[in-house]
């Protein structure tokens, strides 16, 4: 069964903590990886998208990384602006087509 | 500012009442989306389209509906056959269906019972 996992469910850091969230995946063929930052009572905000085993992505304090099983957002002294929930999306290959699967999700709260 | 707008932000919904969300976009994207989230799951997908009248279930159809009858539009209704309404709904768009290009979301709206 194709599965979507983040681990952890929930992450709390200090400020300039550094720290790392997993995405791991067990789908057929896949096609891409998407990162989101998603904050209370908002849509989801893109961050980054990787397509294959060795790719890496960054943007400020934020640097996703994948390989063939799992991806990674890392992230690098972290401020309380941080603070939000993290989605990533799957989008794989099935036998209707291509699927977005998303995982739950981990919520980062970074503190002073 | 190009994005997707999403109205109401909240909803409350009675008994045997239909109501509908709505989404707008001005991204000239073709394809849309409609997600449901619920606390400690993933988003699941309701429908989606990938043109002008023209429209797919997802995996959660079952006592929605929706039209598109516009390219810039794809309103969401929730009818009183969806018996577990209360949830966060969240509208995306992108280029082409299932495209390796990111889903673009609105800022939800949330539905809760009266």
């Amino acid at each position: 069964e194709d599965q979507v996992t983040q681990s952890p469910e929930a992450l709390r850091l200090q400020e300039g903590e550094s720290s790392s969230l997993n995405c791991s995946y067990t789908v057929s063929g896949l096609r891409g990886l998407f990162w989101y930052r998603q904050d209370p009572g908002k849509g989801p905000e893109f961050l980054f998208t990787l397509y294959s085993a060795g790719e890496e992505k960054e943007k400020e304090r934020l640097k996703a990384t994948l390989t063939k099983k799992e991806s990674f957002l890392h992230i690098t002294a972290p401020k309380p602006e941080d603070s939000a929930t993290y989605l990533c999306a799957v989008l794989h290959l099935t036998g209707g087509g291509n699927k977005l699967t998303f995982g739950t999700g981990t919520q980062l709260k970074v503190e002073l | 500012d190009g994005g997707i707008t999403q109205s109401p932000k909240y909803l409350f919904r009675k008994e045997g009442q239909n109501v509908t969300l709505s989404c707008e976009q001005n991204l000239n994207h073709d394809a849309m989306y409609w997600y449901r989230q619920d606390p400690g799951q993933g988003l699941r997908l309701i429908y989606y389209s990938q043109i002008v009248n023209d429209f797919q279930k997802g995996d959660i159809a079952e006592g929605y509906s929706v039209s598109r009858e516009k390219k810039e539009s794809f309103p969401l209704t929730v009818t009183s056959a969806q018996k577990n309404p209360t949830a966060f709904y969240l509208c995306a768009s992108s280029m082409a269906i299932a495209s390796s290009q990111p889903q673009h979301f609105g800022d939800g709206t949330r539905l809760s019972i009266l």
